[in-house]
């Protein structure tokens, strides 16, 4: 089972600042099958980014993934007061698509 | 739009077996177009996959929870089920149900708003 460790496991930052969410593989994901979602207080996760950097239906530009491998990254240009949220990773190129624990972004 | 939605109790006895469905409106599972997934997230903790069905039965089980799962479809009723037997404490969690497309069969693409299962006597 491939694992997924998220970090930091919260970031502090204020609206307009720049967010860099770290997911770091424990064997390498295959063809890059790795997705982020949002998740608010009381939601569903929402998806974010597939195929480790395209931007699902609808997600703003302010939102970008990187990386390949064992190391993946998503980026938040600019924060907006709704995008404080957690944050999962997850492959789905293995049999059973393993989460992250994921990264909470609060407000600081 | 597709949307999906889990029912069933919110309460469940150790050692029985916790069943939910999930209603899908706005789609058919009939079309083949889609994987219907189980996933849940203990409180305060991250998600797990459960297992997918496809709308002609096909299913496939995360290996931890295999012995337990059962996934059914009712096409006639735009439904899936999900039964997991022999539950414990450690259970209790929020379960969703979401869509996968059949060329990414764990990217989950839509989800219900999850239903909270708590098991306890």
């Amino acid at each position: 089972e491939i694992v997924l460790t998220q970090s930091p496991g919260t970031l502090s930052l204020s609206p307009g600042e720049r967010a860099t969410l770290s997911c770091r593989a424990s064997q390498s994901v295959s063809s890059s099958y790795l997705a982020w979602y949002q998740q608010k207080p009381g939601q569903a996760p929402r998806l974010l980014i597939y195929g480790a950097s395209s931007r699902a239906t609808g997600i703003p530009d302010r939102f970008s993934g990187s990386g390949s491998g064992t190391d993946f990254t998503l980026t938040i240009s600019r924060l907006e007061p709704e995008d404080f949220a957690v944050y999962y990773c997850q492959q789905y190129g293995s049999s059973t698509g393993t989460f992250g624990q994921g990264t909470k972004v609060e407000i600081k | 739009q597709v949307q999906l939605q889990e029912s069933g109790p919110g309460l469940v006895k150790p050692s029985q077996t916790l069943s939910l469905t999930c209603t899908v409106s706005g789609g058919s599972i009939s079309s083949g177009d889609y994987y219907w997934s189980w996933i849940r997230q203990p409180p305060g903790k991250g998600l797990e996959w459960i297992g997918y069905i496809y709308y002609s039965g096909s299913t496939y089980y995360n290996p931890s929870l295999k012995s337990r799962v059962t996934i059914s479809v009712d096409t006639s009723k735009n439904q899936f089920s999900l039964k997991l037997s022999s539950v414990t404490a450690a259970d209790t969690a929020v379960y969703y149900c979401a869509r996968a497309p059949p060329w990414e069969l764990l990217l989950f693409d839509y989800w219900g708003q999850g239903t909270l299962v708590t098991v306890s006597s």
